[in-house]
């Protein structure tokens, strides 16, 4: 067990719809980061926030946000989706800007 | 823009025979390198960090070994348990804060 959570495990949705995944990071780790993974693919780079700060930003779509609360933990939210955003979404945490990331079990996410 | 390349894609050993995998990276002011191993359908495990050239780190049957432009993790007297995809990463300097993964090499060990 990493420490990071993410909620829900599973999310099945509809085309055109909007859905919001949670992650909670480790007990300390001030930096959270989002990556998506489909298959066959490697992990996706989507966004980096360290103390509620938005510091690096990957290749995440206009229709794809997120934030990082005072309490650190973090959502992204996904609207309009479509087929192909069907994918693996990850959240990792740090403690610092250099440390190891830990990761969570991700939430799958199936548009139909 | 930093890069991460691994080979090979995909690895398969019989139990017992030794290997290393690849990574190749290109990066402004390394912060890290970091080895993960993950399993289908799971989260990444994080393994070891590297910071400097020189620098080797060992945990049971992996050794994980960094220079200026590559590392390896080297895999000793293997066993199916070890079958998994291997992932490597960067982190960069600056203030750029972005982790930076290859595409993996998938692992296979046959008993």
């Amino acid at each position: 067990d990493s420490g990071v959570t993410q909620t829900p495990k599973h999310l099945i949705t509809a085309t055109g719809q909007r859905v919001t995944l949670r992650c909670s990071p480790r007990s300390g780790d001030l930096s959270v980061y989002w990556y998506q993974q489909s298959l066959d693919q490697g992990l996706q780079f989507l966004i980096q926030y360290y103390n509620g700060e938005e510091r690096a930003k990957g290749n995440i779509l206009e229709r794809f946000s997120a934030q990082q609360f005072p309490d650190l933990h973090s959502e992204l939210n996904l609207s309009s989706l479509e087929l192909g955003d069907s994918a693996l979404y990850f959240c990792a945490s740090s403690e610092s800007a250099g440390s190891e990331a830990f990761f969570g079990q991700g939430t799958r996410l199936t548009v139909v | 823009e930093d890069q991460v390349t691994q080979s090979p894609e995909a690895l398969r050993l019989q139990e017992g025979e030794s290997s290393s995998l690849n990574c190749s990276y290109t990066v402004s002011g390394l912060r890290g390198l970091f080895w993960y191993r993950q399993d289908p359908g799971k989260g990444p495990e994080f393994l070891f960090t590297l910071y400097s050239a020189g620098e080797e780190k060992e945990k049971e049957r992996l050794k994980a070994t960094l220079t200026k432009k590559e590392s390896f993790l080297h895999i000793t007297a293997p066993k199916p348990e070890d079958s998994a995809t291997y992932l490597c990463a960067v982190k960069g300097g600056g203030s750029n804060y972005k982790l930076t993964f290859g595409k993996g090499t998938l692992l296979t060990v046959n008993p």
